[in-house]
């Protein structure tokens, strides 16, 4: 157990619908991070937050993805109007209070498959 | 910028063989190394890192030097176990980069009894 939980852990949907996945790192650090894995592929970054705020954006999250980390605990990401390129597996990261400020520990992740 | 190369597998190997995966990256600052390990059907664990040159990282057995000459920080094994059998990933996270991660593309092992 990282301390990281995601929800759902699995979502299938049917392009062109709107999903949103939860990430609750128990610790909640002040640092949150949400990365996005293929298939056969090391996780890409995605967004960055320090507590509320989201400090940097990746190119590949295109004007169809949103993150959201409301009172800097958990965090939200909503993609609209989904695509089949969107299937991956979304990972949320976050280090603990106390851990050296450059680690961070992964939840599960959460399984996208866009039908 | 910044990235991370590692070898392609998969890795076929028998137990008790010695194991290397070739790890090199590229970055602009001076990044902290990392190799991660997500065995099948479960999530991320971090295994070993390395924050400055020269620095080894080890756990369970293996190992890896942060090798700044040749940016490189290779992962080793003396001898591995069916257990082992997993994806490995290289990553580096840069504090001037937010300390975000940067990932190899990842090397699957297979280890045979």
């Amino acid at each position: 157990d990282t301390g990281v939980s995601q929800n759902p852990r699995h979502k299938i949907t049917k392009r062109g619908q709107n999903v949103t996945f939860r990430c609750d790192p128990i610790s909640e650090h002040n640092r949150l991070y949400w990365y996005r894995q293929t298939l056969g592929q090391g996780p890409e970054f995605l967004t960055y937050f320090q507590n509320e705020a989201q400090l940097e954006k990746s190119r590949l999250l295109s004007d169809r993805f949103s993150a959201e980390r409301p009172k800097g605990s958990f965090s939200t990401l909503e993609i609209q109007r989904t695509e089949q390129g969107d299937s991956a597996m979304y990972l949320c990261a976050s280090p603990w209070d106390g851990s050296p400020p450059n680690e961070q520990f992964f939840g599960p992740g959460t399984r996208l498959t866009v039908l | 910028g910044d990235s991370v190369t590692q070898m392609e597998g998969p890795v076929t190997l028998s137990e008790e063989a010695f194991l290397t995966i070739n790890c090199t990256y590229t970055a602009t600052g001076y990044p902290s190394l990392f190799w991660y390990v997500q065995y099948p059907g479960e999530g991320l664990q971090l295994l070993l890192k390395a924050t400055k040159a020269d620095d080894k990282g080890s756990n369970k057995g293996f190992e890896a030097t942060y090798r700044k000459e040749t940016t490189s920080f290779h992962l080793e094994k003396g001898s591995v176990q069916v257990s082992d059998s997993a994806v490995y990933f290289c990553a580096l996270s840069d504090l001037a980069n937010f300390n975000k991660f940067y990932f190899g593309s990842g090397t699957k092992l297979n280890v045979k009894p």
